[in-house]
């Protein structure tokens, strides 16, 4: 069966910080992945998605992640945060079908001023 | 509309009513799917449509759960004898012919079932 993992679920870091949020997948055969990020009062909203070429994928607002087969991982990172990325994340993916999204628990971040 | 629009955004229902939830996908969009998220998780598949097919509803919990879609446009969720374990947000989602499952989201309809 299809499922995706976040490990980190609070993650508190200061501004200018690097950060890395975790994302495991196992999937059989083809599978797209997704990072959204859900700010809060606010919608889910679409950071980057992978669906195959170039293994590091860059999304809005300076994020990027990572597409390791051999680990079955897709990790998130972002060089410097700031204030307003605190919101909660989410990795999500599906397979060749297209047609649902398994999502991960979720990971808070809290960047503090 | 812009974007995937949900109401009512908040719903409070006595345990064995039953409540309708709307979502109007973004014009044009032929993926429309619902997912249910409870506190403190992620979001879980309930179902979805192309068009006004549905073409997978494996993820509803129990048969008190319906959905449809019958113009291919607007969408309804319809929860019937609701019990304590519905309350969750219900999302919807909608995305373009092509584009899988990579789809924008609603704000979701909180529903607590008192």
């Amino acid at each position: 069966a299809q499922s995706v993992s976040q490990h980190n679920h609070h993650v508190i870091l200061s501004e200018a910080a690097s950060l890395e949020l975790g994302c495991n997948y196992s999937y059989g055969g083809t599978v797209n992945l997704f990072w959204y990020v859900q700010y809060p009062g606010q919608h889910l909203q679409l950071l980057l998605k992978y669906f195959s070429g170039d293994p590091l994928v860059k999304g809005i607002k300076g994020f990027e992640a990572e597409f390791i087969k051999s680990k079955f991982s897709f990790n998130l990172r972002k060089p410097s945060v700031q204030w307003s990325d605190t919101a909660e994340y989410f990795c999500a993916g599906d397979g060749e079908a297209g047609n649902m999204l398994t999502f991960g628990g979720g990971t808070r971040l809290m960047v503090k001023p | 509309g812009a974007g995937v629009s949900q109401s009512p955004r908040y719903k409070v229902a006595k345990r064995g009513q039953d409540v309708a939830l709307r979502c109007d996908p973004i014009s044009g969009h032929v993926s429309l799917f619902w997912y249910q998220q409870a506190l403190g998780q992620g979001p879980e598949f309930l179902t979805y449509f192309q068009n006004e097919a549905q073409l997978d509803k494996s993820g509803l919990p129990s048969d008190r759960f319906f959905a449809e879609r019958p113009e291919g446009s607007v969408s309804t969720l319809k929860i019937q004898r609701t019990q304590q374990e519905d309350s969750a947000v219900y999302l919807c989602a909608s995305s373009p012919r092509g584009q899988g499952s990579g789809a924008f989201f609603g704000q979701g309809t909180r529903l607590t079932v008192v």
